[in-house]
C-alpha cells in the first residue's frame, strides 16, 4: 500500500513568486494535516481537513497561504506570493482517525525562498 | 507557554546507557499522547502511543501522568540504531496533533 506521497521533494522559489504543494495521503484516511518546520523550530500544525472539510486552520500563518482538498483526497497548499520567512520542511500526514490512531507523514517538502 | 514543551538535549550516551526524555503539555483535556521518532532529514514516524497504565515495547517503556501532564519515554541498553529526534506529540483541542520541539540523542560507541 502506498504511504503519504508529497510533490515536490525540493522546491527553489524567489521572493514574490507562487509555490503549490501537493499531497496525497493514504487512500481511505478521511483525515489531513499539514505541517511545517522552519529551521531550529518544533514543527508547527498548519491545518487540518476531515474529507473536503477545514477542521481547524488555527495554524495558518497568514492569508498568503491557502489549503485546498477537492474532492476529500489530495490536497494542495499553495503560498502565494512567498517570503523569506516561509521557507521550511512542509510536512503532510494522514490518518484514519483523528487524534487517537497514528498519522503517518510525507517525507515532506523542503521549500526555500531566496 | 508553549502547548508542548520537552528538554531539546542533545543527549549524548553511551551504547548500553539508560536513557530518558520528559515531555509537558499545556492542554489538561489532551486524550491521546505519542512519541514518534525523527531521523535526519526524514519524516516523522511513530515509535509507540502512551496509554494511561504505561506501556512498554521492547527497550522501550513509556509513562504518562494526567495530573501532572507529564509524559517520559525510557530508552535502555540504547544502540547505535537508538540515535535520532524524538519528538513528543499530543492530540490539540481540534483533535490534532500538536508536537515538542524534540529531543535529540546520539548514541556513542
Amino acid at each position: 500500500e502506498a504511504g503519504v506521497t508529497q510533490f515536490p521533494s525540493h522546491s527553489v522559489i524567489e521572493k514574490g513568486q507562487t509555490v503549490t504543494l501537493r499531497c496525497d495521503p493514504i487512500s481511505g484516511h478521511d483525515n489531513l494535516y499539514w505541517y511545517r518546520r522552519v529551521m531550529g523550530k518544533e514543527i508547527k500544525f498548519l491545518l487540518h481537513f476531515v474529507k473536503e472539510s477545514k477542521q481547524d486552520e488555527s495554524g495558518m500563518p497568514n492569508n498568503r497561504f491557502l489549503a485546498e482538498r477537492t474532492g476529500g483526497t489530495y490536497s494542495t497548499l499553495k503560498v502565494q506570493p512567498a517570503e523569506l520567512e516561509d521557507s521550511g520542511v512542509y510536512f503532510c500526514a494522514s490518518s484514519y482517525q483523528a487524534g487517537t490512531t497514528e498519522a503517518f507523514f510525507g517525507q515532506g517538502t523542503r521549500l526555500t525562498v531566496v | 507557554r508553549k502547548e508542548v514543551e520537552q528538554d531539546p538535549g542533545p543527549f549524548n550516551v553511551p551504547e548500553g546507557a539508560t536513557v530518558a526524555f520528559n515531555c509537558t503539555y499545556s492542554n489538561s483535556a489532551s486524550q491521546s499522547f505519542f512519541w514518534y521518532r525523527q531521523d535526519c532529514r526524514k519524516e516523522p514516524k511513530l515509535l509507540m502511543s502512551v496509554y494511561s497504565s504505561g506501556n512498554e515495547d521492547g527497550r522501550f517503556t513509556a509513562q504518562l501522568n494526567r495530573a501532572s501532564q507529564y509524559i517520559s519515554l525510557l530508552i535502555r541498553d540504547s544502540k547505535l540504531s537508538d540515535s535520532a529526534t524524538y519528538l513528543c506529540v499530543v492530540n490539540g483541542r481540534g483533535n490534532d496533533m500538536r508536537f515538542g520541539a524534540g529531543t535529540r540523542l546520539t548514541v556513542k560507541p
